[in-house]
């Protein structure tokens, strides 16, 4: 059973470029969580998402960031006219929905550079 | 609202000798508890979690934690330190207290194991 994938790990930008990161989660998990690590920081959430629907984004930056999980495919994070100050790892997890104690599990991360 | 507390962020101890990781939380609800660890350019990997269902934790590799309501913590520990322990441990709360929701996390805590 593959755990949750995330693509690509890693990620260099340009200033004002867009990045899209890809999230599978495992298999049967419908639910996916975004966290951003900054150097020295834990990790921070970002946004929460269930098949087709936002179910908490109140960390994510009102401007330039966006989330999406279709019925079909990996969740996406998008960030938009990308600035220095995005340079993290941005982490993915997933958890089932049946779970009853919110196990979540961690994709590898992808490490966005922004030059 | 939630939030976690790390002490030390950096511990450094002898191959063999007791690892102790301190975490204290604040929670207005029961909480679900969890401790990561977290090797270098890799993800996030559970180590243990606590769901109310006995306070003593044990999880992989040997760590365990203990849930102490009194003292609001969570502190995670090790008889003897193997050289592989070397990674950094968060800590996290659920969100809300709930089966569902973000994870929030301590800053993290990086072990180092000296031979």
């Amino acid at each position: 059973n593959a755990g949750v994938m995330q693509n690509p790990r890693h990620l260099v930008r340009r200033r004002g470029q867009e990045a899209r990161l890809r999230c599978s989660p495992m298999k049967g998990h419908s639910h996916v969580y975004w966290y951003r690590q900054l150097p020295e920081e834990g990790l921070k959430f970002m946004v929460y998402l269930q098949k087709e629907n936002i179910i908490d984004e109140s960390g994510m930056p009102k401007e330039r960031f966006s989330a999406e999980f279709p019925k079909e495919g990996p969740s996406i994070l998008r960030i938009q006219q990308v600035v220095r100050g995005d340079s993290a790892a941005y982490f993915c997890a997933s958890s089932h929905p049946s779970d009853s104690y919110n196990e979540q599990f961690f994709g590898p991360g992808t490490r966005l550079t922004v030059l | 609202a939630q939030s976690v507390t790390q002490l030390g962020s950096h511990v450094s101890v002898s191959e063999g000798a007791l690892v102790l990781l301190r975490c204290n939380y604040s929670s207005s609800v029961p909480p679900y508890l969890f401790w990561y660890v977290q090797y270098p350019n890799q993800g996030l990997q559970l180590l243990l979690k606590y769901t109310s269902a006995a306070t003593l934790v044990k999880g992989i590799n040997g760590f365990e934690a203990e849930f102490k309501k009194s003292e609001t913590s969570f502190h995670l520990t090790k008889p003897s330190a193997h050289m592989s322990d070397a990674a950094e441990y968060f800590c996290a709360v659920s969100e809300g207290g709930g089966s569902q929701g973000n994870l929030i996390f301590g800053k993290g805590t990086k072990l180092s194991v000296k031979p």
